[in-house]
């Protein structure tokens, strides 16, 4: 178990490119997550996946950004049409989730994939 | 609705000085809680979590907290701090019904730590 992997960790574009991230999450889990974190605030929802499927989608998650996980295994997160508010840290996390678990399921972070859009 | 509020964005002690960091939660039913740490470059890191039962919750590096739901606060304690402890700590917290949704995290607490 290599934990959660996120590549590229660092991404530089310029304003107008599209980008996109992907994260390898730990192989049993069947949950996986994506947030992003700006300088200063804590770690914000973008949206989430049940193996392949995309169940919860925040408001911050506007329609330039789009999330896959094909297989229920990796998971990419694309950004189209970069703006300067994208500067971010994006984080994938995971989680195993049975059928008789509660909220209680830990969730798992990469560390990152660090936008700058210039 | 969750949220998280965490009471100071930047504390600072002395290496050996008690570490307290503040988290106060909104929550419409009972909560599970949670305090993540991320040292530079690093994901995020599970210091500890209170879903049901004891109050007192122990977690690693000798960390605790207690989950007061009178204050609806549980806030992270350290007996005595380590150059090693400087880092951010996040407090999160999700309904104990919804396994499946996020979790919603504070601000975060910068944590630093002199001789």
């Amino acid at each position: 178990d290599t934990g959660v992997s996120q590549n590229p960790r660092h991404k530089i574009t310029k304003r107008g490119q599209n980008v996109t991230f992907r994260c390898d999450p730990i192989s049993e889990h069947n949950r996986l997550y994506w947030y992003r974190q700006t300088l200063g605030q804590g770690p914000e929802f973008l949206t989430y996946f049940q193996n392949e499927a995309q169940l919860e989608k925040s408001r911050l998650l506007s329609d330039r950004f789009s999330a896959e996980r094909p297989k229920g295994s990796f998971s990419t997160l694309e950004i189209q049409r970069t703006e300067q508010g994208d500067s971010a840290m994006y984080l994938c996390a995971s989680s195993l989730v049975s059928g008789g678990s509660s909220g209680a399921n830990v969730l798992t972070f990469g560390a990152g994939s660090r936008l700058t859009v210039l | 609705a969750q949220s998280v509020t965490q009471l100071g964005s930047h504390v600072s002690v002395s290496e050996g000085a008690l570490v307290l960091l503040r988290c106060n939660y909104s929550s419409s039913v009972p909560p599970y809680l949670f305090w993540y740490v991320q040292y530079p470059n690093q994901g995020l890191q599970l210091l500890l979590k209170y879903t049901t039962g004891a109050t007192l919750v122990k977690g690693i590096n000798g960390f605790e907290a207690e989950f007061k739901k009178s204050e609806t606060s549980f806030h992270l304690t350290k007996p005595s701090a380590h150059m090693s402890d400087a880092a951010e700590y996040f407090c999160a917290v999700r309904a104990f019904n919804q396994a499946g949704t996020a979790l919603i995290f504070g601000k975060g607490t910068t944590l630093s730590v002199s001789s």
